[in-house]
């Protein structure tokens, strides 16, 4: 079956650094990887999605990298803020509207 | 753009009672609308996925019956949680894609069920 792996331990981070955070996964091929953000008791917010033909994505101080021979994205942050700190969800998709299939999330801590 | 609303953010229920959500696309038309749930500390889990004027596709294990989901307009999608238990208690959300994007959703700002 499907599986999706990110870090369960939270990642913490000092302000002005990169945060880096992992999502592996199995059993999948997908066209198009995708991260959002999630604030405590809200809804996740879309950050940027990654399509298999492309290595690296970048927007602002965010970027994503795409490896399908790993089967891995990596989602970095950099010059992090506090403000930075939720938790980051990675969704691997296919093409259409199919449904997404979340990982756990990872979540990150910048202190200032 | 590609705002979504829910209502209500929060609902405090007694068990055996029926509670509707709804979940609106502001400024876009939604072709498809998702509703999950998410537990305490966990992942979001899909519940259904839903297309404007057709009935839903549940994922395994979600009882439709349980869970009636209308997608009457392109805007507007709607869950209810029929005779409500304490294990029903959970926060849910919705989202939507739009025509012509690129798979990417868009999250509601969720709704916290409580039941007694």
């Amino acid at each position: 079956s499907q599986k999706i792996e990110q870090n369960s331990e939270a990642l913490n981070i000092q302000e002005g650094k990169t945060a880096t955070l992992t999502c592996n996964y199995t059993n999948y091929s997908p066209a198009y990887l995708q991260w959002y953000r999630q604030d405590p008791g809200r809804g996740p917010v879309f950050l940027l999605l990654i399509r298999e033909n492309e290595k690296e994505k970048r927007k602002e101080r965010l970027k994503v990298t795409f490896d399908t021979t790993l089967k891995q994205s990596l989602f970095h942050i950099t010059a992090s803020q506090p403000a930075d700190s939720a938790t980051y969800l990675c969704a691997p998709s296919n093409t259409g509207f199919q449904k997404l299939v979340f990982g756990t999330g990872t979540r990150l801590l910048v202190s200032p | 753009g590609a705002v979504v609303s829910q209502h209500p953010s929060w609902v405090i229920c007694k068990s055996g009672t029926s509670v509707k959500i709804e979940c609106r696309s502001l400024d876009f038309q939604a072709t498809t609308m998702f509703w999950y749930r998410q537990f305490p500390k966990q992942s979001l889990m899909l519940m259904a996925t839903s297309n404007e004027g057709s009935k839903a596709t549940y994922e395994q294990g979600v009882e439709k019956d349980k869970f009636l989901i209308n997608h009457a307009s392109l805007t507007l999608s709607t869950l209810t949680v029929t005779s409500a238990h304490p294990e029903d208690s959970s926060f849910y959300i919705c989202s939507a894609s739009r025509a012509g994007g690129e798979n990417e959703q868009f999250f509601g700002p969720g709704t916290r069920l409580t039941v007694l």
